[in-house]
């Protein structure tokens, strides 16, 4: 398996853009979550999603951000407009929850994002 | 919702020495508390993690402990070496829902 994808690996762009963040999920995993991660802040969970459907989004900061997961093996984080404070890494992680399973999450190897 | 405090922020320890990382967390509810380790620029990876009706856990040279009746857990690296140099990320879940809240994080550099 190739684990969690995410694309670009890395994305600069100016303030007032349109970022669209990708991921691709370990396939048959059911939950699949966004994470952004700052010196200031650590790791937060922006969003997350179980067999497609968001169940948690009180992460996402503002209506700037919003999170799409239109099949079970794609999920798109989009930023409009960005700013700089939105410079961050974020992460994608997938997770398949079954009876005595661990929930182990698996991380993406994130997407580092520049906004100027 | 769950709070995870996380401590210390930084740990520096000699090579061969043993290396402490506590965590608390609030919601008595959570039963699981996975550990991951986060290398210089790459993503967070799980090394160990323990569930609530299992009080300690190990796996060669690292090891979890957990009191839930005073809601903290900890990890112990014993025999560092340089390659445990990293940043360490305590967490804790109620399981069903998946949800990890994560610690700050401790930065641990192992030196020679």
């Amino acid at each position: 398996d190739a684990g969690v994808i995410q694309s670009p690996r890395h994305e600069v762009t100016e303030m007032g853009q349109e970022v669209t963040l990708r991921c691709k999920p370990i396939s048959g995993h059911d939950y699949l979550f966004w994470y952004r991660q700052t010196m200031m802040r650590g790791l937060e969970l922006l969003i997350y999603f179980n067999n497609n459907v968001p169940i948690d989004d009180s992460g996402m900061p503002e209506d700037r951000f919003s999170a799409k997961m239109p099949n079970a093996s794609f999920s798109t984080l989009k930023i409009q407009p960005s700013e700089p404070r939105d410079s961050a890494v974020y992460f994608c992680a997938s997770s398949l929850l079954w009876v005595k399973s661990t929930d182990t999450q698996y991380f993406g190897p994130g997407t580092r994002l520049t906004v100027l | 919702g769950e709070n995870v405090e996380q401590h210390p922020s930084t740990l520096s320890v000699q090579e061969g020495d043993s290396a402490v990382i506590k965590c608390t967390y609030s919601d008595s509810a959570s039963n699981y508390f996975p550990w991951y380790k986060q290398e210089l620029g790459k993503r967070p990876q799980l090394i160990i993690d323990i569930r609530s009706n299992v009080g300690e856990k190990k796996d060669q040279r690292i090891a979890v402990t957990l009191n839930k009746t005073a809601k903290h857990f900890s990890l112990h690296i014993t025999e560092t070496q340089p390659e445990d140099s990293a940043v360490y990320f305590c967490a804790a879940s109620t399981g069903t829902a998946s949800k990890l809240t994560f610690g700050t994080g401790t930065r641990l550099q192992v030196t020679l």
